[in-house]
């Protein structure tokens, strides 16, 4: 079986433009989760998505976006980038078939994929 | 949201040697992952512990969740220069997403 597949691996960019990174899922899970990795704050969760819903956000500002398609692979878009928003993009895949409740398990292993290194200059 | 800590910071052992690192929880945990990570690269799943007091092993790693679900141990036996890397702790959050310790870098000296 496939792993996670993100695209593309590295990306440079410069402040003020935009990016959109992929992210294609585990054949057959549905759950596509979005996380960010800086030296100083560590992994960061964004957005999860789930049958190409967003069912919750973290704490990031509305520059950052998602959506997931109906094959569950799903993408992630950053408008107006900032050089804070240089980081590692890691999005994972799980095959939680329903959704979670608040303060239960996630259901299942979350598979991630090797990450996009976005820098911005 | 639920903190977690991890303990060492970082480690460095020598070939052969066992280690723990720790990961411990401000609140209940209901999902404890572990998880390496190889500098810049993704994370490889290890383990997921849910009920209290689970132990599971994976070749010379072996993962324990106390009974009151708020600290994980992650021991390694015989470390290899293979084993070195960033080992991350998460807990689940929302339902169906992870919050994630600072990571803890292990390097493994021959």
């Amino acid at each position: 079986k496939a792993g996670v597949t993100q695209t593309p691996r590295y990306l440079i960019k410069t402040r003020g433009q935009q990016v959109t990174l992929s992210c294609s899922p585990i054949s057959g899970h549905r759950s596509v989760s979005w996380y960010q990795q800086t030296p100083g704050q560590g992994l960061q969760f964004l957005f999860e998505y789930f049958s190409e819903t967003q069912r919750n956000k973290g704490n990031f500002p509305g520059r950052f976006s998602g959506r997931q398609f109906s094959n569950s692979r799903s993408e992630m878009n950053v408008s107006t980038l900032e050089l804070g928003d240089s980081a590692l993009y890691l999005c994972a895949s799980s095959s939680l078939t329903s959704g979670g409740t608040s303060g239960g398990p996630v259901g299942d292993e979350q598979y991630f994929g090797p990450g996009t290194r976005l820098t911005v200059t | 949201s639920q903190e977690l800590e991890q303990s060492p910071q970082s480690l460095i052992v020598q070939e052969g040697k066992n280690l723990t690192i720790n990961c411990t929880s401000s609140k209940t945990l209901y999902g404890l992952y572990w998880y390496k990570q190889k500098y810049g690269e993704g994370l490889i799943f290890l383990m997921m512990l849910q009920k209290g007091g689970e132990e599971k092993s994976h070749e010379k790693i072996t993962a324990k969740l106390d009974e009151k679900k708020q600290q994980s141990s992650l021991h390694i036996t015989a470390s290899q220069p293979s084993h070195a890397g960033i080992y991350l702790c998460g807990a689940d959050i929302y339902g169906y997403a992870l919050n994630f310790g600072k990571g803890t870098s292990l390097l493994v000296t021959p």
